[in-house]
C-alpha cells in the first residue's frame, strides 16, 4: 500500500516561513492535497492539486510537488496557523484507496 | 453552501455493529461529480480513510477495514451511511463524513466535512 511520510512536528517563529514535507514514492506523479486541522475541529482543505488554493484560503499558503516530496509552504506565519496539517493522495492501485499522511503539528513559537 | 451532519449512537458495545448516517444539506447528494466518504480519527492520532461511495452505488473501501465495512446511499433522503461490524476498542474514534471531488471519475480532495461524531466502543 502507498505510504505518505510527514515529520511529526515543525516549529517556526511568527513572520517566518514554515515548510511541511510529505514524502512518498514518486509522489510527483500524483495530485497532493493538504488539510489544516485545529483542535476539536474538522479538517479544512488549504491546498489542492499540489498548488491550488480554495477560495478563502490566504495566499500565504502554497504548495509544490516533485520527485518523492510534496511541500506545503506557509509564508509570514501567524499564531492562528498553529494546527495539525495532513497531506492526502489517491492511490490508483486496487481498491483505489485514499491515503493520508500521518500529520504534522505546526507550532508557532 | 453544502453542509454535512453525522448522526448515530455515541456508544457501541464490543463485537456489535457501529452504524452512522451522514445527512447532506444545501445540495443534492446526486448532483455533480462528487463522491461521499467516511474518515475516522482516534484521539490524538491521524486521519484514516474508511471508504467511499458514488451515487451510482459503486464503493471502495480501505483494505484494512474492507471485511467489516459497508457504505450505502439513500438519494431520496440525501443521506449516506456507514456500518462497521465486529467493533473493538480500536474502533473508538471521531468519525467524519466528507464530500469528495472527482476528475474524470477519479477521486480527488475532500472539500466539505461534517463536524465529526465521537463513537466509543465499550461495554
Amino acid at each position: 500500500s502507498y505510504v505518505l511520510t510527514q515529520p511529526p512536528s515543525v516549529s517556526v517563529a511568527p513572520g517566518q516561513t514554515a515548510r511541511i514535507t510529505c514524502g512518498g514514492n514518486n509522489i510527483g506523479s500524483k495530485s497532493v492535497h493538504w488539510y489544516q486541522q485545529k483542535p476539536g475541529q474538522a479538517p479544512v482543505l488549504v491546498v489542492y492539486d499540489d498548488s491550488d488554493r480554495p477560495s478563502g484560503i490566504p495566499e500565504r499558503f502554497s504548495g509544490s510537488n516533485s520527485g518523492n516530496t510534496a511541500t506545503l509552504t506557509i509564508s509570514r506565519v501567524e499564531a492562528g496557523d498553529e494546527a495539525d496539517y495532513y497531506c492526502q493522495v489517491w492511490d490508483s492501485s486496487s481498491d483505489h484507496p485514499t491515503v493520508f499522511g500521518g500529520g504534522t503539528k505546526l507550532t508557532v513559537l | 453552501q453544502v453542509q454535512l451532519q453525522e448522526s448515530g449512537p455515541g456508544l457501541v458495545k464490543p463485537s456489535q455493529t457501529l452504524s452512522l448516517t451522514c445527512t447532506v444539506s444545501g445540495g443534492s447528494i446526486s448532483s455533480g461529480s462528487y463522491y461521499w466518504s467516511w474518515i475516522r480519527q482516534p484521539a490524538g492520532k491521524g486521519l484514516e480513510w474508511i471508504g467511499r461511495i458514488y451515487t451510482s452505488g459503486s464503493t471502495n473501501y480501505n483494505p484494512s477495514l474492507k471485511s467489516r465495512v459497508t457504505i450505502s446511499v439513500d438519494t431520496s433522503k440525501n443521506q449516506f451511511s456507514l456500518k462497521l461490524s465486529s467493533v473493538t476498542a480500536a474502533d473508538t474514534a471521531v468519525y467524519y463524513c466528507a464530500r469528495g471531488a472527482t476528475i474524470f471519475g477519479a477521486p480527488r480532495y475532500f472539500d466539505y466535512w461534517g463536524q465529526g461524531t465521537l463513537v466509543t466502543v465499550s461495554s
